[in-house]
Protein backbone atom coordinates (compact mmCIF):
# COMPACT_ATOMS: atom_id res chain seq x y z
CA UNK A 1 0.00 0.00 0.00
CA UNK A 2 1.17 3.87 -0.41
CA UNK A 3 3.19 5.39 2.32
CA UNK A 4 5.01 8.39 2.95
CA UNK A 5 7.12 8.01 6.26
CA UNK A 6 9.11 11.50 7.55
CA UNK A 7 12.20 11.26 9.62
CA UNK A 8 14.89 14.17 10.76
CA UNK A 9 12.75 16.15 13.03
CA UNK A 10 14.09 17.33 16.51
CA UNK A 11 15.18 20.03 18.16
CA UNK A 12 17.84 22.50 17.32
CA UNK A 13 19.14 25.76 17.95
CA UNK A 14 18.11 29.18 15.70
CA UNK A 15 20.42 29.28 12.83
CA UNK A 16 21.38 26.06 12.72
CA UNK A 17 20.18 23.18 9.89
CA UNK A 18 17.98 19.86 9.74
CA UNK A 19 17.31 17.47 7.12
CA UNK A 20 14.21 15.90 7.16
CA UNK A 21 13.16 12.87 4.69
CA UNK A 22 10.44 11.20 3.50
CA UNK A 23 10.56 8.03 2.22
CA UNK A 24 7.76 6.43 -0.35
CA UNK A 25 6.55 3.36 -1.45
CA UNK A 26 3.81 1.66 -2.77
CA UNK A 27 3.81 3.47 -5.99
CA UNK A 28 6.09 4.81 -8.89
CA UNK A 29 8.05 7.75 -7.03
CA UNK A 30 9.27 9.13 -10.33
CA UNK A 31 5.64 10.02 -11.64
CA UNK A 32 4.85 12.20 -9.27
CA UNK A 33 5.38 15.73 -7.64
CA UNK A 34 5.19 16.21 -3.76
CA UNK A 35 4.52 18.91 -1.19
CA UNK A 36 5.98 20.27 2.12
CA UNK A 37 3.35 20.94 4.08
CA UNK A 38 3.47 22.44 7.87
CA UNK A 39 1.75 22.74 11.04
CA UNK A 40 3.02 25.01 14.02
CA UNK A 41 1.40 23.91 17.11
CA UNK A 42 -2.32 24.36 17.66
CA UNK A 43 -2.12 26.41 14.32
CA UNK A 44 -3.80 25.76 10.42
CA UNK A 45 -1.60 23.83 7.63
CA UNK A 46 0.96 26.05 5.70
CA UNK A 47 2.16 25.10 2.52
CA UNK A 48 5.76 24.97 2.26
CA UNK A 49 7.04 23.83 -1.45
CA UNK A 50 6.96 21.50 -3.91
CA UNK A 51 9.01 20.11 -5.88
CA UNK A 52 7.95 18.46 -9.70
CA UNK A 53 8.20 14.87 -10.78
CA UNK A 54 11.46 14.70 -12.52
CA UNK A 55 12.85 17.42 -9.73
CA UNK A 56 13.03 20.25 -12.93
CA UNK A 57 11.32 22.96 -11.13
CA UNK A 58 10.51 23.81 -6.90
CA UNK A 59 8.45 26.50 -5.32
CA UNK A 60 8.54 27.55 -1.66
CA UNK A 61 6.53 29.95 0.10
CA UNK A 62 8.06 33.11 0.29
CA UNK A 63 8.49 32.86 4.61
CA UNK A 64 11.39 30.34 3.64
CA UNK A 65 12.70 30.93 0.30
CA UNK A 66 16.69 30.72 0.34
CA UNK A 67 16.45 29.31 3.39
CA UNK A 68 14.77 26.13 2.51
CA UNK A 69 15.37 23.45 -0.08
CA UNK A 70 13.61 20.73 -1.68
CA UNK A 71 15.15 17.93 -3.47
CA UNK A 72 14.37 14.44 -4.59
CA UNK A 73 16.21 11.38 -5.18
CA UNK A 74 14.20 9.01 -7.36
CA UNK A 75 17.02 6.24 -7.03
CA UNK A 76 15.91 5.98 -3.35
CA UNK A 77 12.34 6.73 -3.53
CA UNK A 78 12.63 9.57 -1.02
CA UNK A 79 12.15 12.94 -0.82
CA UNK A 80 14.14 15.49 1.30
CA UNK A 81 13.78 19.13 2.87
CA UNK A 82 17.04 20.71 3.51
CA UNK A 83 16.22 23.55 6.26
CA UNK A 84 18.90 26.31 7.21
CA UNK A 85 18.63 29.35 9.22
CA UNK A 86 16.01 27.71 11.18
CA UNK A 87 13.93 30.09 13.00
CA UNK A 88 11.39 29.83 15.76
CA UNK A 89 9.04 30.50 13.75
CA UNK A 90 9.58 27.59 11.98
CA UNK A 91 8.62 25.25 14.65
CA UNK A 92 5.82 23.30 13.38
CA UNK A 93 4.47 19.23 12.45
CA UNK A 94 6.36 19.01 8.88
CA UNK A 95 4.51 16.80 6.49
CA UNK A 96 5.47 15.50 2.96
CA UNK A 97 2.07 15.15 0.55
CA UNK A 98 2.05 13.61 -3.14
CA UNK A 99 0.82 15.76 -5.51
CA UNK A 100 -2.39 14.46 -7.76
CA UNK A 101 -4.52 15.39 -10.28
CA UNK A 102 -6.66 18.49 -9.81
CA UNK A 103 -4.36 19.63 -7.20
CA UNK A 104 -5.32 17.25 -4.61
CA UNK A 105 -2.63 16.07 -2.33
CA UNK A 106 -3.79 12.75 -2.14
CA UNK A 107 -1.71 10.99 0.25
CA UNK A 108 -0.27 12.02 3.65
CA UNK A 109 2.81 11.05 5.44
CA UNK A 110 2.41 11.04 10.02
CA UNK A 111 4.50 13.99 10.21
CA UNK A 112 7.70 15.06 11.86
CA UNK A 113 8.22 17.16 14.56
CA UNK A 114 10.58 20.20 14.10
CA UNK A 115 11.23 22.43 17.20
CA UNK A 116 13.60 25.69 16.95
CA UNK A 117 14.61 26.68 20.10
CA UNK A 118 17.76 27.46 22.45
CA UNK B 1 -0.21 35.93 -3.08
CA UNK B 2 -3.24 34.66 -3.13
CA UNK B 3 -5.51 33.76 0.50
CA UNK B 4 -7.95 31.73 1.12
CA UNK B 5 -10.76 32.52 3.84
CA UNK B 6 -12.50 30.26 5.72
CA UNK B 7 -14.84 30.33 8.80
CA UNK B 8 -12.60 29.24 12.38
CA UNK B 9 -16.03 27.55 13.40
CA UNK B 10 -19.02 26.10 12.98
CA UNK B 11 -21.22 23.55 14.70
CA UNK B 12 -24.31 21.76 13.40
CA UNK B 13 -26.68 19.59 14.98
CA UNK B 14 -26.34 15.71 14.69
CA UNK B 15 -28.02 14.58 11.57
CA UNK B 16 -28.41 17.96 10.42
CA UNK B 17 -26.54 19.74 7.54
CA UNK B 18 -24.04 22.05 7.14
CA UNK B 19 -21.60 23.92 4.80
CA UNK B 20 -18.02 25.33 5.37
CA UNK B 21 -17.16 27.75 3.02
CA UNK B 22 -13.77 29.11 1.67
CA UNK B 23 -13.52 32.44 -0.26
CA UNK B 24 -10.23 33.61 -2.62
CA UNK B 25 -9.63 34.87 -5.72
CA UNK B 26 -7.40 31.92 -6.86
CA UNK B 27 -10.78 30.16 -6.78
CA UNK B 28 -11.82 31.42 -9.84
CA UNK B 29 -9.00 29.91 -11.58
CA UNK B 30 -8.32 26.60 -9.47
CA UNK B 31 -11.01 24.17 -7.62
CA UNK B 32 -10.25 23.97 -4.02
CA UNK B 33 -9.73 20.60 -2.70
CA UNK B 34 -10.92 19.83 1.25
CA UNK B 35 -9.13 18.46 4.16
CA UNK B 36 -10.38 16.63 7.32
CA UNK B 37 -7.72 16.42 10.00
CA UNK B 38 -8.35 14.91 13.31
CA UNK B 39 -6.53 16.01 16.81
CA UNK B 40 -3.06 14.33 16.25
CA UNK B 41 -3.78 12.98 12.41
CA UNK B 42 -2.57 14.02 9.01
CA UNK B 43 -5.02 15.59 7.07
CA UNK B 44 -7.35 13.42 4.14
CA UNK B 45 -8.50 14.90 1.89
CA UNK B 46 -12.46 14.65 0.93
CA UNK B 47 -13.39 16.26 -1.49
CA UNK B 48 -11.27 17.49 -4.51
CA UNK B 49 -12.25 19.04 -8.01
CA UNK B 50 -15.51 19.95 -9.01
CA UNK B 51 -17.73 17.30 -6.81
CA UNK B 52 -15.16 14.42 -6.35
CA UNK B 53 -14.87 12.20 -3.36
CA UNK B 54 -11.78 9.56 -3.43
CA UNK B 55 -12.90 6.19 -2.38
CA UNK B 56 -13.44 5.51 1.26
CA UNK B 57 -15.11 8.97 1.93
CA UNK B 58 -19.04 8.86 2.62
CA UNK B 59 -21.36 10.52 0.44
CA UNK B 60 -22.67 12.79 2.38
CA UNK B 61 -19.77 14.52 1.77
CA UNK B 62 -19.96 17.06 -1.37
CA UNK B 63 -18.30 19.93 -2.72
CA UNK B 64 -19.44 23.06 -4.51
CA UNK B 65 -17.84 26.23 -6.59
CA UNK B 66 -19.08 29.90 -7.41
CA UNK B 67 -17.17 32.41 -8.70
CA UNK B 68 -14.91 33.20 -5.64
CA UNK B 69 -16.25 30.84 -3.17
CA UNK B 70 -15.84 26.94 -2.80
CA UNK B 71 -18.00 24.97 -0.11
CA UNK B 72 -18.12 22.24 2.00
CA UNK B 73 -21.06 20.91 2.50
CA UNK B 74 -21.92 17.76 4.73
CA UNK B 75 -26.16 16.22 4.46
CA UNK B 76 -26.29 14.59 7.33
CA UNK B 77 -23.33 15.20 9.99
CA UNK B 78 -22.16 12.24 12.07
CA UNK B 79 -20.26 12.67 15.39
CA UNK B 80 -17.05 11.39 13.45
CA UNK B 81 -17.50 14.82 11.06
CA UNK B 82 -16.11 16.75 13.91
CA UNK B 83 -12.63 17.70 13.20
CA UNK B 84 -11.03 20.75 11.63
CA UNK B 85 -11.91 20.69 7.73
CA UNK B 86 -9.44 23.31 5.46
CA UNK B 87 -10.05 24.71 1.79
CA UNK B 88 -6.46 24.44 -0.54
CA UNK B 89 -6.17 25.64 -4.05
CA UNK B 90 -3.32 26.50 -6.44
CA UNK B 91 -2.02 30.21 -6.20
CA UNK B 92 -3.37 31.78 -9.77
CA UNK B 93 -0.30 34.18 -9.92
CA UNK B 94 2.78 31.89 -9.00
CA UNK B 95 3.37 28.03 -8.51
CA UNK B 96 2.13 28.52 -5.19
CA UNK B 97 -0.10 26.22 -3.28
CA UNK B 98 -2.14 27.80 -0.37
CA UNK B 99 -4.72 26.67 2.29
CA UNK B 100 -7.56 28.20 4.40
CA UNK B 101 -7.13 29.07 8.01
CA UNK B 102 -9.31 25.95 8.84
CA UNK B 103 -12.83 25.64 10.22
CA UNK B 104 -13.34 23.70 13.77
CA UNK B 105 -16.67 21.18 12.98
CA UNK B 106 -18.82 20.96 15.98
CA UNK B 107 -21.35 18.39 16.11
CA UNK B 108 -23.85 19.00 18.78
Amino acid sequence: QVQLVESGGGVVQPGRSLRLSCAVSGFTFSRYGFHWVRQAPGKGLEWVAVIWYDGSKEYYVDSVKGRFTVSRDNSKNTLYLQMNSLRAEDTAVYYCARDSDLNRFDYWGQGTLVTVSS
Amino acid sequence: SSELTQDPAVSVALGQTVRITCQGDSLRSYYASWYQQKPGQAPVVVIYGKNNRPSGIPDRFSGSSSGNTASLTITGAQAEDEADYYCNSRDSSVNHWVFGGGTKLTVL
